[in-house]
């Protein structure tokens, strides 16, 4: 089966500008996390969202959004991008059926803010 | 301090074996999880550990888990310059939700 697919690959915008990054869950999957990678940070959680809810939210300021639709694709948007948002954001999604607890991720999207 | 914790860099030659340390704080971590990046790509799910067991084996790869002294280590067996990648170490709890804490990743390099 298809795996995450995480669209765009790169992405360059100027600061203040906003930014919506997609991600489509392995099929069957219902909980999708994001996650924001940098040399300085390492992974640091974003949200996740599952069944179209938001159940966890990391330490961001409110700037970095999301949401899930009925198909369990989810969006990420960042509104007046700062040149520290520059970052590769990982998409995982995850079944969380019994026994279950294996996240697969995506390749991200590599967001270069100028 | 961080929750997971790993050393940034480790360097073997070919053939040898490689061992990755990790640390964490939460002492109620039910899962611990190793993954594996490799360059432009995502995250890739190596193995994982339940709490009450002490360790895994899998082909080249040897999970030991000291849950005493909170730490995990991966050891990868005859490894090759295919294994140059970043190894990290993850932790979460139960309850249904799957939010791992990640360590920074350790960059291994295997030269011949």
């Amino acid at each position: 089966k298809a795996g995450v697919t995480q669209t765009p690959r790169y992405l360059i915008k100027t600061r203040g500008q906003q930014v919506t990054l997609s991600c489509s869950p392995i099929s069957g999957h219902r909980s999708v996390s994001w996650y924001q990678q940098t040399p300085g940070q390492g992974l640091q959680f974003l949200f996740e969202y599952f069944s179209e809810t938001q159940r966890n939210k990391g330490n961001f300021p409110g700037r970095f959004s999301g949401r899930q639709f009925s198909n369990s694709r989810s969006e990420m948007n960042v509104s007046t991008l700062e040149l520290g948002d520059s970052a590769l954001y990982l998409c995982a999604s995850s079944s969380l059926s019994a026994g279950n607890t294996e996240a697969f991720f995506g390749q991200g999207t590599r967001l270069t803010v100028v | 301090g961080e929750d997971v914790e790993q050393s940034l860099f480790l360097s073997v030659r070919e053939g040898d074996s490689s061992v990755i340390n990790c640390t964490y704080t939460d002492s109620s971590s039910t899962y611990l999880y190793w993954y594996k990046q490799e360059p432009g790509a995502g995250l890739q799910l190596l193995t994982y550990i339940f709490s009450n067991m002490d360790m895994k084996q899998d082909q080249r790869l040897t999970v030991l888990l000291n849950k005493k002294d909170k730490h995990l280590s991966l050891r990868i067996a005859d490894t090759q310059t295919g294994d140059s990648a970043i190894y990290f170490c993850a932790e979460s709890l139960t309850g249904g939700s799957y939010i791992p804490t990640f360590g920074r990743g350790t960059s291994l390099i295997v030269h011949p």
